[in-house]
């Protein structure tokens, strides 16, 4: 099945500065990666996603960029803001076999400093 | 309001007493799942359902039971819970195979004693 590493697991930022978080995947295969925000105590929300058929995506202050060769894709924060601190969990999905429903890696929890 | 819902919210219970987690949705969604939520774990699969009558085991099935009778229902069982099975649980769901995006639910704080 496939398997998913996410580093950090912790990351500090001061107010403004940039983020970046990246996993990478085992199975040549997935071809969908989204990204979760889960602020305290609550729900994980999709704030961002990529198919394999494109490099990046861009979303206001979020971005997100695939390296299939690689097997790992990244999300970029920039210009943060202390509303921006959460766990992002990032995510693979096989394009076959399997339940078809994401592969999770462990998390990161974004702190952003004022 | 496109949603899915999870009761109880918090749950403290003894070891051995079996439970039942509900989830709902009313999105008519065809895949629903549940997970667990561990600190440093991420979120791991449980079980999961491609539609009414049709459920597999996920990354983590050891403990628990589900049955999927209705589409809009996927309620998660633990017929003898332990105190490993203390957790934050989510359900989820997406329209179909060929749709990307999960839905979360509220989520549910199992305690086991």
């Amino acid at each position: 099945g496939e398997n998913v590493e996410q580093h950090p697991s912790t990351l500090s930022v001061q107010e403004g500065d940039s983020a970046v978080i990246k996993c990478t995947y085992s199975d040549s295969a997935s071809n969908y990666f989204p990204w979760y925000k889960q602020e305290l105590g609550k729900r994980p929300q999709l704030i961002i996603d990529i198919r394999s058929n494109v490099g990046e995506k861009k979303d206001q202050r979020i971005a997100v960029t695939l390296n299939k060769t690689a097997k790992h894709f990244s999300l970029h924060i920039t210009e943060t803001q202390p509303e921006d601190s959460a766990v992002y969990f990032c995510a693979a999905r096989a394009a076959s076999g399997g339940s078809y429903i994401p592969t999770f890696g462990r998390g990161t929890s974004l702190i952003v400093h004022p | 309001e496109a949603q899915v819902t999870q009761n109880p919210r918090y749950l403290i219970t003894v070891t051995g007493k079996k439970l039942t987690v509900t989830c709902s949705q009313n999105m008519n969604h065809e895949y629903m799942s549940w997970y667990r939520q561990d600190p440093g774990l991420g979120l791991r699969q449980i079980y999961y359902s491609m539609n009414v009558e049709v459920t597999d085991k996920g990354d983590v099935p050891e403990g628990y039971k589900v049955s999927r009778k209705e589409k809009r229902n996927f309620p998660l069982i633990l017929e003898s819970p332990s105190p490993n099975q203390t957790s934050l649980y989510f359900c989820a769901s997406s329209l179909n195979r060929g749709t990307y995006e999960q839905y979360f639910g509220p989520g549910t704080r199992l305690t086991v004693t």
